[in-house]
């Protein structure tokens, strides 16, 4: 079946380091692709998304380009807050009669000043 | 602001006691979810709902029910509770099941089971 696999964490940074976190996927068909945020004790928040290959999703300074032929969706930001701190997920849907994300198993990032 | 709202933000049940939790919006959205998140892990669908049409995922165990009453409200329903069955219970709302439609999540209920 279809599944998200992205890089372990917790990942750590100083502010204003250069963000990467990888994300790459399984599916049978063309799926969309998404990345969302958990700020601690919150429900998850729509950061970006990328619904065709080659499509680049962006907001709030992050990144993530829609990487057919290495079935990727990595997410990055040039220079990182404190407040950017959070757990990351990367997820896609691919059946639309559902709409069900699947989602990796999250990546956390701590910021420190 | 349109929302998603989920009460109680916090639950504690015992082992065995039914325990119902409340999911409402004000997006006017066609389709909710329920979304099942233990500790460290990913968030799972348990089930959504597309207006009155109930969809269970293959995997949700019987233990797990759902009503939706109306277009705002939808409940999730834990018959008998297990110790296995603490976590974050989030609900979603999006305008459609179709890829390009965003879901709005609300600030879930941690669930713990004595």
């Amino acid at each position: 079946g279809d599944s998200v696999t992205q890089m372990e964490g917790p990942v750590t940074l100083s502010e204003e380091a250069f963000l990467t976190i990888n994300c790459t996927y399984t599916a049978t068909g063309y799926p969309s692709l998404f990345w969302y945020v958990q700020y601690p004790g919150e429900g998850l928040q729509l950061l970006l998304k990328a619904t065709k290959a080659d499509d680049k999703g962006s907001n709030k300074g992050f990144e993530a380009t829609y990487r057919k032929e290495t079935t990727s969706f990595h997410l990055e930001k040039g220079s990182v807050q404190v407040s950017d701190s959070a757990v990351y997920f990367c997820a896609l849907i691919e059946n639309s009669n559902t709409g069900k994300l699947i989602f990796g198993q999250g990546t956390t990032l701590q910021v420190k000043p | 602001d349109a929302m998603v709202i989920q009460n109680p933000r916090y639950q504690v049940t015992q082992f065995g006691k039914p325990v119902t939790l409340s999911c409402s919006q004000t997006l006017n959205h066609n389709v909710m979810y329920w979304y099942q998140q233990k500790s460290s892990q990913a968030p799972k669908l348990l089930f959504h709902y597309y207006d009155k049409d109930f969809n269970n995922e293959a995997d949700t165990p019987d233990n797990f029910q759902s009503r939706r009453p109306n277009t705002s409200f939808c409940f999730l329903d834990i018959r008998s509770p297990g110790l296995g069955d603490a976590a974050m219970y989030l609900c979603a709302t999006s305008r459609s099941t179709g890829s390009y439609n965003e879901q709005f999540f609300g600030p879930g209920t941690r669930l713990t089971v004595l």
